[in-house]
């Protein structure tokens, strides 16, 4: 089955803590996204990575980092610096069309 | 400006109705235009891509409306398994996209 994953579905962090969410792809997308939603909200651009070792600064990005060592993979950091981390973390690949993983909702402590 | 904007709703239709959300965009250069659909607590779903000359995919109609900027989505015979939050979705340009923030749709017996 072609697709995206992510994990893990649930996450709590204590505060000062970096976690890791992960995102894979077997659709063979070059570009993949990081996305994250708050509540009544839409959705806002973390990160993108339109090739691998290569990736941009989306809208919010301080206090993330991410990685694109293999084109199927593109794990976010959630690091200690970012002020209000808990939300619906989303990645997302594909180009003029994007593809969601099902998601991983993070809870800060 | 909101680069993207919905009304809320929610949208309450009684079973077999029709309903009609609008939704405007304020980059004029925008290139590609998309519906998604998110259920409660879960990741958005392509629902259809908006082409200039409206496209159709059974009950669901979507229009483009370039010079006014605006993009709508007709549902037709609503079924309770439309109930689901509606995301209007702009490519300015490049592989990053705007969301808007979601118009809600519950569709009654």
């Amino acid at each position: 089955d072609g697709g995206i994953t992510q994990s893990p579905k649930y996450l709590f962090r204590k505060e000062g803590q970096n976690v890791t969410l992960s995102c894979e792809q077997n659709l063979n997308h070059d570009a993949m996204y990081w996305y994250r939603q708050d509540p009544g909200q839409g959705l806002r651009l973390i990160y993108y990575s339109q090739i691998v070792n290569d990736f941009q600064k989306g809208d919010i990005a301080e206090g993330y980092s991410v990685s694109r060592e293999k084109k199927e993979s593109f794990p976010l950091t959630v690091t200690s610096a970012q002020k209000n981390p808990t939300a619906f973390y989303l990645c997302a690949s594909g180009g003029t069309e994007q593809f969601f993983g099902p998601g991983t909702r993070l809870t800060v402590l | 400006r909101k680069e993207v904007e919905q009304d809320p709703g929610p949208f309450n239709v009684p079973e077999g109705a029709t309903v009609a959300f609008n939704c405007t965009y304020s980059n004029s250069a925008s290139q590609s235009f998309f519906w998604y659909r998110q259920d409660c607590r879960k990741e958005p779903k392509l629902l259809m891509s908006v082409y200039s000359s409206g496209n159709e995919d059974g009950r669901f109609t979507a229009q483009l409306n370039r010079a006014s900027q605006y993009i709508s989505l007709l549902i037709r015979d609503s079924k309770l398994s439309d109930s689901a939050t509606y995301l209007c979705v702009v490519n300015p340009g490049g592989y990053a996209l705007n969301f808007g923030k979601g118009t809600s749709l519950l569709v009654t017996p």
